[in-house]
């Protein structure tokens, strides 16, 4: 098992600018989760999804978007990079909600100019 | 909404000594998760081990234990034996009961373990 992959490792962006952040996990967990780390302030929940089709919002949710077409994906979409959004993002997955062990991937370093 | 207070940001320690790392939170929940996870210098974050309310009893993982305080919602992680490898970054985490439970994560401490 490869577990949970995210691609790329590292990105620049500009201003204005879009991405996706991809993630993909092989343990066919239902649940998944995109958070950002910043110095200082810990793991801060994006987005969350409880299954395919279904996505929620969490603590920091704005200028992000995500979408749970298949239980394996779930990207992370930038609309219009800001350098507030420079940051380390970590997806996880876990077969339930966050009471249940988290499997990280090993995160990807963005950079806004 | 719960919160997780880590209040040390920084702790070091010496090679096969012990060292607690402490995690207090708020939460008007009867039932709920703690955890601790470890992110070395890869960034690759990991559990350590997980606590359930309810369970009087404090886990164990080999040389990592808690000391957790309901009353006090408090939830410390201690380490014996401490070893190199050991020097990471340390979260403390809550999470409520149900499906689809999030996870509050604390602001984490660095710790570093001296040869």
């Amino acid at each position: 098992n490869a577990g949970v992959t995210q691609t790329p490792k590292f990105q620049v962006l500009k201003t204005g600018q879009s991405m996706t952040l991809q993630c993909a996990q092989d343990m066919n967990h239902e649940y998944m989760s995109w958070y950002r780390q910043d110095p200082g302030m810990g793991l801060r929940l994006i987005h969350y999804s409880v299954g395919a089709g279904i996505t929620d919002q969490g603590e920091v949710p704005n200028g992000y978007n995500v979408s749970r077409s298949t239980t394996e994906d779930f990207p992370l979409r930038l609309l219009s990079a800001a350098p507030s959004q420079t940051s380390v993002y970590f997806c996880a997955s876990s077969r339930g909600g966050g009471a249940y062990e988290q499997y990280f991937g090993p995160g990807t370093r963005l950079t806004v100019t | 909404a719960q919160t997780v207070t880590q209040s040390q940001p920084e702790m070091s320690v010496q090679e096969a000594e012990t060292v607690t790392l402490s995690c207090t939170y708020d939460t008007s929940e009867n039932n709920y998760y703690l955890f601790w996870y470890k992110q070395p210098p890869s960034r690759q974050m990991i559990l350590v081990i997980r606590q359930e309310a309810y369970k009087q009893q404090n886990a164990t993982e080999n040389r990592f234990s808690v000391n957790f305080q309901k009353a006090a919602k408090s939830f410390s992680l201690k380490i014996s034996d401490s070893q190199l490898g050991d020097t990471a970054m340390y979260f403390c985490a809550f999470a409520d009961t149900g499906a689809n439970s999030k996870l509050t994560f604390g602001k984490g401490i660095t710790l570093s373990v001296r040869p």
